[in-house]
């Protein structure tokens, strides 16, 4: 059972223009949601990350929306660089009643900057 | 701080033959996760430790899979015997406790051939 959709597979974007990743989730006790970007041959390294008692965060050229309801978040990469080029994972985890628990992953979107 | 360290970078052996991955955390944090990588299945959680306790070990896939964590600044992921099933990007994270971030290590390259 997959608990976190992640969509699309793959994303090629124009620079400077708009990157946009979703996830799903299922699991109702989830209340951490990061995103990890992956550079080839290198480990996740987080982005960006959201509680659920808010509906956006933003850093920079990033942003994550999220919809509690829905049980939904995305990824915003504004004015995107070739240098954003990466695979992106979404992830969640619940709170183990100290820190997080076990990180749950997305399968990925491998995104491509066109210059 | 140097991150989290993952020693050997790239591990190359025959089936059946005994592999030990190794971790090194940031100094202070005391979660530490083990997380496998494929094509196939993606980043999967395999085990956490809290204090050098395991936590969680439901995603260990079977029992040639073991971990320890002997103190707070080193842990071992071991595999005995070795199959080829098991090829993937071993990688080792850390965090403290009372924050949710997790730092990962560069990963370790197993080919099980």
């Amino acid at each position: 059972q997959q608990q976190v959709k992640q969509s699309p597979q793959s994303l090629i974007v124009q620079k400077g223009g708009i990157s946009i990743i979703n996830c799903a989730y299922e699991n109702t006790a989830f209340d951490y949601f990061p995103w990890y970007q992956q550079f080839p041959g290198k480990g996740p390294a987080l982005l960006i990350a959201i509680r659920p008692d808010v509906s956006e965060k933003k850093e920079g050229r990033f942003t994550i929306s999220f919809n509690k309801s829905a049980k939904q978040f995305s990824l915003h990469i504004m004015d995107s660089q070739p240098g954003d080029s990466a695979t992106y994972f979404c992830a969640a985890s619940t709170d183990s009643g100290g820190g997080a628990d076990g990180l749950t992953f997305g399968k990925g979107t491998h995104l491509i900057i066109q210059p | 701080d140097a991150g989290v360290i993952q020693s050997p970078r790239h591990e190359v052996t025959e089936m059946g033959q005994e592999v030990t991955l190794r971790c090194k955390p940031i100094s202070g944090h005391d979660y530490l996760f083990w997380y496998r990588q494929t094509m196939m299945r993606g980043l999967e959680l395999l085990i956490y430790f809290n204090n050098n306790v395991p936590i969680d070990d439901s995603g260990m896939p079977e029992d040639r899979f073991s971990a320890k964590m002997p103190n707070a600044s080193f842990s071992t992921l071991k595999i005995q015997p070795s199959e080829p099933r098991d090829s993937a990007v071993y990688f080792c994270a850390s965090s403290f406790d009372g924050n949710y971030e997790q730092y990962f290590g560069p990963g370790t390259r197993l080919t099980v051939t």
